[in-house]
């Protein structure tokens, strides 16, 4: 049971625009930014989203996150068949002497 | 370019132990935090703890408090991850990160994994 909740997959065709939530507690979210990672089949997570809202270098512009509260979600504009990966949210928990949590993931299928 | 480069995968049986390395390039290792994330099979990222290579001061999450061991080898540029007491639940991916000094700051640069199994 991860700290962070996120739905299990989600669906799209080319070209549409999708999102995904990630659901989380006062100590984590609610306290301190949120960042998205995108794990394409066989590789190792890739950063996507830092401090809610910003994209490392490299990271094409249909990638955007936002957060409200103890929810955050990554937005997926103009959707790719690349795009088609396990994505997770991640935040810095402040109990038990701080910690990272993760969301379960969300696989995304690009139809 | 940074780089984070772990050793080969390993097999181990019920009730022993694994020692995985982490050896990282491109940027001065003492001004990064090493985190070990890990991924069981079909499931999510699970953090495991971080060391900070300049003083060797660690943190771990409290599901492994009592079997992990982060250390760090200054002159190598290597960290190191061992799990003890290892069960079929142990069973992963084993991944190092890298993040830029501050515990809370997002690991930004990952190893490629280390696949770890546990059988009897």
């Amino acid at each position: 049971q991860s700290v962070l909740t996120q739905p299990p997959s989600a669906s799209g065709t080319p070209g549409q625009r999708v999102t995904i939530s990630c659901s989380g507690s006062s100590s984590n979210i609610g306290s301190n930014t949120v960042n998205w990672y995108q794990q394409l089949p066989g590789t190792a997570p890739k950063l996507l989203i830092y401090s809610n809202n910003q994209r490392p270098s490299g990271v094409p512009d249909r990638f955007s996150g936002s957060k409200s509260g103890t929810s955050a979600s990554l937005a997926i504009s103009g959707l790719q068949s690349e795009d088609e990966a396990d994505y997770y949210c991640a935040a810095w928990d402040d109990s038990l002497n701080g910690h990272w949590v993760f969301g379960g993931g969300t696989k995304l299928t690009v139809l | 370019q940074m780089q984070l480069v772990q050793s080969g995968a390993e097999v181990k049986k019920t009730g022993s132990s694994v020692k995985v390395s982490c050896k990282a390039s491109g940027y001065t290792f003492t001004y990064r935090y090493l985190h070990w994330v890990r991924q069981a099979p079909g499931q999510a990222l699970e953090w495991m703890g971080w060391i900070t290579p300049f003083n060797g001061n660690t943190n771990y999450a409290q599901k492994f408090q009592d079997r992990v061991t982060i250390t760090r080898d200054r002159s190598m540029s290597t960290a190191y991850m061992e799990l003890s007491s290892l069960r079929s639940e142990d069973t992963a991916m084993y991944y190092c990160a890298s993040s830029a000094m501050g515990a809370s700051i997002e690991p930004d640069y990952w190893g490629q994994g280390t696949l770890v199994t546990v059988s009897s």
